[in-house]
């Protein structure tokens, strides 16, 4: 039973657009919201997070979107840039230190 | 100032092998988790230890798995006999506090490969 999905495996987008990732949980008891970016042969790096309090938070090019009610959020990457392409996994948390990982999309920025 | 480091890198065991994972957290940090990572799937969470203690295997195979992290030197990650379907990626992770509130650090995993 998968609790968190990111329902797009791959997404392609021209380099100064923007790329949209989404994701979407079941369990309720999720409180904290990460994105990680990978690319191969190399550990996940932090992205971004979002507490359940908050709606939006944005570093830079990079803003995560929370809607609670949908148990749907997403990661707004503008402009984008060839360097973005990798892998990005969403992560959930509650209130222990366990993260639950979606399967990941993988982003290709085209020149 | 290095970030976590996993090795090997890459580690090819037969059947019915031993595979020992070592992960060194970051400086300061005393809190180490394992993921692992199978073809095509999310990082799933294995276990939590801090020095000397394991606080939640709740995430490991009942048999076969094991790990530790002794008062000096890294964490290891043991797993006895092994089969094809231990072959996954192994990500370890620190953190200076429980928890993971600024996202954890991990390494750059070690691909295990169960021929």
């Amino acid at each position: 039973d998968q609790q968190v999905k990111q329902n797009s495996p791959s997404l392609s987008v021209q380099e100064g657009r923007i790329s949209i990732l989404n994701c979407d949980y079941t369990n309720s008891m999720f409180d904290y919201f990460l994105w990680y970016k990978k690319y191969p042969a190399e550990g996940p790096t932090f992205l971004i997070s979002i507490s359940s309090i908050k709606d939006k938070n944005e570093d830079g090019r990079f803003t995560v979107f929370l809607n609670k009610s949908a148990k749907h959020l997403s990661l707004h990457i503008v402009p984008s840039q060839p360097g973005d392409s990798a892998v990005y996994f969403c992560a959930c948390g509650g209130s222990n230190y366990k993260l639950t990982f979606g399967k990941g999309t993988l982003l290709t920025v085209n020149p | 100032n290095a970030g976590v480091m996993q090795n090997p890198r890459h580690l090819v065991r037969r059947r019915g092998q031993e595979a020992r994972l070592r992960c060194s957290p970051m400086k300061g940090h005393s809190h180490v988790y394992w993921y692992r990572q199978l073809p095509e799937e999310g990082l799933k969470f294995m276990v939590y230890l801090q020095k000397e203690n394991i606080i939640d295997e709740s995430g490991m195979p009942k048999e076969r798995f094991s790990a530790e992290f002794p008062k000096e030197g890294p964490s290891i990650l043991r797993i006895q006999q092994v089969v094809r379907g231990d072959s996954a990626a192994y990500f370890c992770a620190s953190s200076p506090d429980r928890g993971f509130n600024y996202g954890y650090t991990f390494g750059s995993g070690t691909r295990l490969t169960v021929v």
